[in-house]
């Protein structure tokens, strides 16, 4: 049982413009998620995090928001740029068994 | 701040034979996790210490799996005997507390 989906595997997107990367959660219990970059031969590195009080947090180009009613998450990234082109996985927080939960990623492709 | 280290980056083996990986956490992290992510797949829990208690160990196959933190400072994780299954890359974190930080990994090729 998934309790994080990413259900696009990639996404194409050409270089300047948006790229929204979604992401759904079944776990009400959930109550901070984060998104994570990976390169090809390196660990997930920690891009940005939302408290489950918030519907948006903002860094940079970076963007994510929540709809818990939705259960619902989005990371927008504006403009696009080709370093941006890596696998990025959402993660949820349950805080009762303090531990990520991950989603499959979605592999992102920025053209220049 | 030092980052987590993990060795060695690579290793292939053979299957039936055993391999050990190392994982040196942040200094202070009293969490530390080993996650296994099959190429396609987002990484998967296999367990989590706390000090040099284990808090979370269900999904790990304790039949070919174990894993130790002695002191609660560095963890290995051991496979013996591995399977053709077992190829991902091992990734072992550390955290103070929400989220974690991440080691390189070990990426594991069984033939």
């Amino acid at each position: 049982d998934q309790q994080v989906k990413q259900n696009s595997p990639s996404l194409s997107v050409q270089e300047g413009r948006i790229s929204i990367l979604n992401c759904d959660y079944t776990n009400s219990m959930f109550d901070y998620f984060l998104w994570y970059k990976k390169y090809p031969a390196e660990g997930p590195t920690f891009l940005i995090s939302i408290s489950s009080i918030k519907d948006k947090n903002e860094d940079g180009r970076f963007t994510v928001f929540l709809n818990k009613s939705a259960k619902h998450l989005s990371l927008h990234i504006v403009p696009s740029q080709p370093g941006d082109s890596a696998v990025y996985f959402c993660a949820a927080w349950d805080n009762a068994g303090n531990m990520l939960t991950f989603g499959g990623g979605t592999r992102l492709m920025v053209k220049p | 701040e030092a980052g987590v280290a993990q060795s060695p980056r690579y290793k292939i083996i053979e299957k039936r034979q055993s391999v050990a990986f190392w994982c040196n956490p942040i200094s202070g992290h009293a969490t530390l996790y080993w996650y296994q992510q099959i190429l396609g797949q987002g990484p998967k829990l296999l367990i989590q210490f706390q000090n040099n208690g284990v808090v979370d160990d269900s999904q790990l196959p304790k039949d070919r799996f174990s894993a130790e933190r002695l002191k609660g400072v560095d963890s290995t994780l051991k496979i013996q005997p591995a399977k053709l299954e077992d190829s991902a890359v091992y990734l072992c974190a550390s955290s103070p507390s929400r989220g974690y930080t991440f080691g390189s990994g070990t990426r594991l090729t069984v033939v």
